[in-house]
């Protein structure tokens, strides 16, 4: 199992991001898969998850509205469409893989290696 | 929602055992067996080290083991090991499908 991210750097605030996550190693299209982030020297946050086919999609509370998760199963990739960025949402962020059920199982077996993502003027 | 609680550090001689609590709501902790823990090194991605409250990831060391009562979440960590400074987090699945992550605690090997 491999998850790889990619589409991190810096914007300025008010800035959109859109994050990238290549799964191998799986069949990327069983799992639910998640976006944590972790800002700098902070703990770990849980940002969005969605199901196997897109229908079924939930976010953090604090981000609802600005984050976009989504995913393309036919090239096994997972993305974070992140708009109206803050300075505040500075973080490594990771893309998680999570159940293989109808259900998230609210745990995450395998993760990238992470991307940071500097909002800054 | 607010994080789950944890201690923010927890200290231990090497070969001694540790506790790390985790506390959340009826909601989450209290309402599901679906609590984890991830450990994670400086620099590195977390790692699942306990999933479903008991179960242990194949290759994780029996040494890690958790239980749960009420609202509260614990990770016990026996025979403390140098190498198991790290920095451990829990979390649960919520009642509104969403995941909580706990704030973290440090563990420090004396």
């Amino acid at each position: 199992v491999q998850l790889v991210e990619s589409g991190g750097g810096l914007v300025q605030p008010g800035g959109s991001l859109k994050l990238s996550c290549v799964a191998s190693g799986f069949s990327f299209s069983n799992y639910w898969m998640t976006w944590v982030r972790q800002a700098p020297g902070k703990g770990l946050e849980w940002v969005a998850n969605i199901n196997q086919d897109g229908s079924e999609r939930h976010y953090a509370d604090s981000l609802r509205g600005r984050f976009t998760i989504s995913r393309d199963n036919a090239d096994n990739s997972l993305y974070l469409q992140m708009n109206s960025l803050r300075p505040e949402d500075t973080a490594i962020f990771y893309c998680g893989r999570d159940a293989p059920y109808s259900a998230s199982s609210g745990f995450f077996d395998h993760w990238g290696q992470g991307i940071l993502v500097s909002v800054s003027s | 929602q607010s994080a789950l609680t944890q201690p923010a550090s927890v200290s231990g001689s090497p070969g001694q055992s540790i506790t790390i609590s985790c506390t959340g709501t009826n909601s989450d902790v209290g309402g599901y067996n679906f609590v984890s823990w991830y450990q994670q090194h400086p620099g590195k991605a977390p790692k699942l080290i306990l999933y479903n409250v008991f179960d242990r990831p194949s290759g994780v060391s029996r040494r890690f083991s958790a239980s749960k009562s009420g609202n509260t979440a614990s990770l016990i960590i026996s025979g403390l090991q140098a190498e198991d400074e790290a920095d451990y987090y829990c979390a649960s699945y919520t009642s509104r499908s969403t995941v909580i992550f706990g704030g973290g605690t440090k563990v420090t090997v004396l």
